[in-house]
C-alpha cells in the first residue's frame, strides 16, 4: 500500500488549496478514505471521509462547509478542497485508506503528509 | 465531537506492562465497536495497532492488546521495549461516517 499526499503550500487566510491523494497497491475503489490532520506539535483531528463510491461524506465540525473530500476512482486518487483557510488549519494533512473495503471501520495506512501552512 | 481524552504521558520500565486508558462518552466509545490505537514516533506517520477494538493487524506484536469497557478503550503494552517509546492515539467511530481522536499519550521507557 503506498499512499502520497502533495499540494500542501504556504497561503493567506482566506485562501484556497487542493490537496492530493496517490493510491496505489490496493484496489482503492473499494475503499473508503480518510483525512486526518496534525498541527505543529499537536495530536491528531480526524477532518473527512468519503465513501467508496464517493456518494457519501463526512466531516469533521470544524470544517463543515469550507472543506471538500472528492475521489476519481478512475485515477486512483483522493482530492480536499480546502477554502476560507484559517490559521488554525495548518497542519500536517495525511490521506489514510479505511481498514475494510465498502464498509467503514476505520484508517489503517496512511500516507506521510504533505504540509499546509496559513500566514499572511 | 470532543475529543477523547488520554492521560498526557505513562511510563514503564523495559519488561514492564503498562495500561493506556481512552475514555469517550456514550456517543461513541460506549456505543460502537470501532476504537482504534496509533503508534506514532517522532516524524513518521501514525501506524495501526489495534483495530475493532481488540484486533492486531499482521505484522504487530501480540504485546500489545486492546479492550473496553464502557466509554472507556485501554491498550495495553506487555514487555515494554525501548521502541514502544512513542506517542499513541485511539480513535472512535462516532456515527454518520464520522470519527474522532484521542489526545494521545507520550509513552517513556525508563
Amino acid at each position: 500500500v503506498q499512499l502520497v499526499e502533495s499540494g500542501g503550500v504556504v497561503v493567506q487566510p482566506g485562501g484556497s488549496l487542493r490537496l492530493s491523494c496517490a493510491a496505489s497497491g490496493f484496489i482503492f475503489a473499494d475503499h473508503p478514505m480518510h483525512w486526518v490532520r496534525q498541527p505543529p506539535g499537536k495530536g491528531l483531528e480526524w477532518v473527512s471521509l468519503i465513501t467508496w463510491d464517493g456518494t457519501s461524506t463526512s466531516y469533521a465540525d470544524s470544517v463543515k462547509g469550507r472543506f471538500t473530500i472528492s475521489r476519481d476512482n478512475r485515477k486512483n486518487s483522493l482530492y480536499l478542497q480546502m477554502n476560507s483557510l484559517r490559521t488554525d488549519d495548518t497542519a500536517l494533512y495525511y490521506c489514510a485508506k479505511d481498514i475494510y473495503g465498502y464498509d467503514t471501520s476505520g484508517p489503517d495506512y496512511w500516507g506521510q503528509g504533505t504540509l499546509v501552512t496559513v500566514s499572511s | 465531537q470532543s475529543a477523547l481524552t488520554q492521560p498526557a504521558s505513562v511510563s514503564g520500565s523495559p519488561g514492564q506492562s503498562i495500561t493506556l486508558s481512552c475514555t469517550g462518552t456514550s456517543s461513541d466509545v460506549g456505543t460502537y465497536n470501532l476504537v482504534s490505537w496509533f503508534q506514532q514516533h517522532p516524524g513518521k506517520a501514525p501506524k495501526l495497532m489495534i483495530y475493532e477494538g481488540n484486533k492486531r493487524p499482521s505484522g504487530v506484536s501480540n504485546r500489545i492488546s486492546g479492550s473496553k469497557s464502557g466509554n472507556t478503550a485501554s491498550l495495553t503494552i506487555s514487555g515494554l521495549h525501548a521502541d514502544d517509546e512513542a506517542d499513541y492515539y485511539c480513535c472512535s467511530y462516532t456515527g454518520g461516517n464520522t470519527y474522532v481522536f484521542g489526545t494521545g499519550t507520550r509513552v517513556t521507557v525508563l
